[in-house]
C-alpha cells in the first residue's frame, strides 16, 4: 500500500495568513493526487485534483502543486470559513488518504 | 441536484452483519464509478471498497472477505453488505462518486453511522 503523510499534523494560523499543507508519498504517484477539506460533522469537500487542478467552486486562493512524492495545500489568504481539517488522498492505485491537517484560528 | 444519500447504519453486536445503502440522483449513476469511505469518530478517512462501471469490485484487506460493495443500476443504488462485524468497524461510512478521469471523489453522501458493541 502507498502511505500518505501529511505534515503539520496541526497549524495555528490567523485570517489573512497564507498556509502551506504538505503531502508525502511513500512511492511515487505521478500527479494523481486530490486534497479534500472536512469540517466537523460533514463529508469531506473536494478541493484539487490531479495535484493542482482545481474543483469547480472551489475559491482560486487555494492552490495546489507537486508530483511525484512530493505535494503542497496553499491557502493564499485565509479566510474564517477555511478553518477546517485538510486531507490529501493519493489516487495512483487503490485510494489511501494521509492522516489529516487541523488548521485553527490562533 | 446532484446528491448521494446513505442509509442502513445502526448497531449491530460483534459478528452480526449490516447491509448500507447509497441513493444516487442527479447524474447518470451507471457511468460512474463508486466508493465507500469510512471514518471512525475522531480518526482519518479509510478506504473501504470500490465498484466499478462493469461490476469489478475492490477491497482492502482489513474487509476482505467480509464487505461486499454491489450496485444496482436501475435503482440507481450503490450497497455495502457487511459480515462477521468487529468493534473497529465502528465509523461513519459514506458513499462516494469518482469524478471521471481524474480517480478523485467529487461527490460525498452525508454518512450513515455504524455501531458494533455487545
Amino acid at each position: 500500500d502507498i502511505q500518505m503523510t501529511q505534515s503539520p499534523s496541526s497549524v495555528s494560523a490567523s485570517v489573512g495568513d497564507r498556509v502551506t499543507i504538505t503531502c508525502r508519498a511513500s512511492q511515487g504517484i505521478s500527479s494523481w493526487l486530490a486534497w479534500y477539506q472536512q469540517k466537523p460533522g460533514k463529508a469531506p469537500k473536494l478541493l484539487i485534483y490531479a495535484a493542482s487542478s482545481l474543483q469547480s467552486g472551489v475559491p482560486s486562493r487555494f492552490s495546489g502543486s507537486g508530483s511525484g512524492t512530493d505535494f503542497t495545500l496553499t491557502i493564499s489568504s485565509l479566510q474564517p470559513e477555511d478553518f477546517a481539517t485538510y486531507y490529501c488522498q493519493q489516487a495512483n492505485s487503490f485510494p489511501t488518504f494521509g492522516q489529516g491537517t487541523r488548521l485553527e484560528i490562533k | 441536484e446532484v446528491q448521494l444519500v446513505e442509509s442502513g447504519g445502526g448497531l449491530v453486536q460483534p459478528g452480526g452483519s449490516l447491509r448500507l445503502s447509497c441513493a444516487a440522483s442527479g447524474f447518470t449513476f451507471s457511468s460512474y464509478d463508486m466508493h465507500w469511505v469510512r471514518q471512525a469518530t475522531g480518526k482519518g478517512l479509510e478506504w473501504v471498497s470500490a465498484i466499478g462501471t462493469a461490476g469489478d469490485t475492490y477491497y482492502p484487506g482489513s474487509v476482505k472477505g467480509r464487505f461486499t460493495i454491489s450496485r444496482e443500476n436501475a435503482k440507481n443504488s450503490l450497497y455495502l453488505q457487511m459480515n462477521s462485524l468487529r468493534a473497529g468497524d465502528t465509523a461513519v461510512y459514506y458513499c462516494a462518486r469518482v469524478a471521471a478521469g481524474t480517480a478523485a471523489f467529487d461527490i460525498w453522501g452525508q454518512g450513515t453511522m455504524v455501531t458494533v458493541s455487545s
